[in-house]
């Protein structure tokens, strides 16, 4: 089936530790996004990458980082520069940039304590 | 900077009734698209309606309608013959046809119960 999958569904850290979250997907999209989600609030853009080896902050990038190497993956860390880690974060994927649609993965519950 | 504001955290809804949740945004720009997504407890985010803004006809799936007034700047979604399966949050989100990054601008969310 294709998809987006994320794991691990819930991840616990302690204080200080830099974490990765994972995000692949088999859909042939370019365009690949990470969203952070807290609650009474909407999700708010990271980072996210248009194609292979190039990728852009996004509106809340600080305390965060991103690789991507190959078009099906965009890796999540989130460093110990992060004053908030707990959240949960989301990954999606568009065929392109300018793709008006974006798919969702399942997510990644991080609490950090 | 666009803004989308979704006003009511909450909503209820009696199984089989019609309810409508409410979104409005704040553009300067002309072209745009506006969604609305449903989160069900499983919290994978699903796409429910899509509209573009050059559109004047509203957007309709199935049991869900939109009722897209742009100089209101306002984005409301139907849901017909409500289901205790739509039970979920519900997203607005706003994204500009001319952006280089394919951001999505989120409201809040809100929460929708289906009473049976």
């Amino acid at each position: 089936d294709g998809g987006i999958t994320q794991s691990p569904k819930y991840l616990f850290r302690k204080e200080g530790q830099n974490v990765t979250l994972s995000c692949e997907q088999n859909l042939n999209h370019d365009a690949m996004y990470w969203y952070r989600q807290d609650p009474g609030q909407g999700l708010r853009l990271i980072y996210y990458s248009q194609i292979v080896n190039d990728f852009q902050k996004g509106d809340i990038a600080e305390g965060y980082s991103v690789s991507r190497e190959k078009k099906e993956s965009f890796p999540l860390t989130v460093t110990s520069a992060q004053k908030n880690p707990t959240a949960f974060y989301l990954c999606a994927s568009s065929p392109f940039v300018n793709s008006y649609e974006q798919y969702f993965g399942p997510g990644t519950r991080l609490t950090v304590t | 900077a666009q803004t989308v504001t979704q006003s009511q955290p909450e909503m209820s809804v009696q199984e089989a009734e019609t309810v409508t949740l409410s979104c409005t945004y704040d553009t300067s720009e002309s072209d745009y698209y506006l969604f609305w997504y449903k989160q069900p407890p499983s919290r994978q985010m699903i796409l429910v309606i899509r509209q573009e803004a050059y559109k004047q006809q509203n957007a309709t799936e199935n049991r869900f309608s939109v009722n897209f007034q742009k100089a209101a700047k306002s984005f409301s979604l139907k849901i017909s013959d409500s289901q205790l399966g739509d039970a979920a949050m519900y997203f607005c989100a706003y994204r500009s046809v001319s952006s280089n990054t394919g951001k999505l601008i989120f409201g809040q969310g809100t929460t929708l119960q289906v009473k049976p």
